[in-house]
């Protein structure tokens, strides 16, 4: 049972281009989630998906950063004309649709890709 | 106010000892969860705990277990028998009832030395 998947696990862009970062949840998961953690801080929540719906974008900087997760394929993370300060660690997390009665699930979190603007 | 408070940045314990690593948490709702993730210096992120808000129970995994204190709102993490593996930063989370995304602490570094 493969967990999350994420690609590339590395990526270089220079400024003023565009990355796309791909994540497949894990089997039976239909709910998507994307954190990005800047050097030496925690994981910051940006967007929250299910199939073809943006759920919460909160935390999704409101220019440049576009999020889907399509009826079919991977979910895909969008930075539209990079600067330095995207350069991060990207996660993505899956979880199984949320049970009657219970609080919370726990995310399964994949490797992460590696962004790094020059 | 900061959601989630880790207040040790960093943390060394003797191989083979235990260690607490402290998690305060801020929330009005009743209802939450709360998580503990390790990440290692390859980078990837561990769930390791989880406690429920109405749990009764103190939650435990192998050698992790959760001190869930929750009048003070604090949830500790203890690993007994630490091993050098255990050497990571780690994070505490806290989701919210009917928001179904994680906020993170700061997170504590630990180190275990032989």
């Amino acid at each position: 049972n493969a967990g999350v998947m994420q690609n590339p696990r590395h990526l270089v862009r220079r400024r003023g281009q565009e990355a796309r970062l791909r994540c497949s949840p894990m089997k039976g998961h239909s709910h998507v989630y994307w954190y990005r953690q800047l050097p030496e801080e925690g994981l910051k929540f940006m967007v929250y998906l299910q199939k073809e719906n943006i759920i919460d974008e909160s935390g999704m900087p409101k220019e440049r950063f576009s999020a889907e997760f399509p009826k079919e394929g991977p979910s895909i993370l969008r930075i539209q004309q990079v600067v330095r300060g995207d350069s991060a660690a990207y996660f993505c997390a899956s979880s199984p649709p949320l049970i009657r009665g219970l609080t919370s699930y726990e995310q399964y979190f994949g490797p992460g890709t590696r962004l790094t603007v020059t | 106010a900061q959601k989630i408070t880790q207040t040790q940045p960093g943390m060394f314990v003797q191989e083979k000892e235990a260690v607490t690593l402290d998690c305060t948490y801020d929330t009005s709702d009743q209802s939450y969860g709360l998580f503990w993730y390790k990440q290692p210096s390859s980078g990837e992120m561990i769930f390791l705990i989880y406690q429920g808000s109405y749990d009764e129970q103190n939650a435990t995994e192998g050698r992790y277990s959760l001190n869930f204190q929750k009048a003070r709102k604090s949830a500790n993490l203890v690993i007994s028998a630490s091993q050098l593996g255990d050497s990571a930063m780690y994070f505490c989370a806290i989701m919210e009832s009917g928001y179904n995304k994680l906020i993170f602490g700061a997170g504590t570094r630990l180190a275990v030395h032989p």
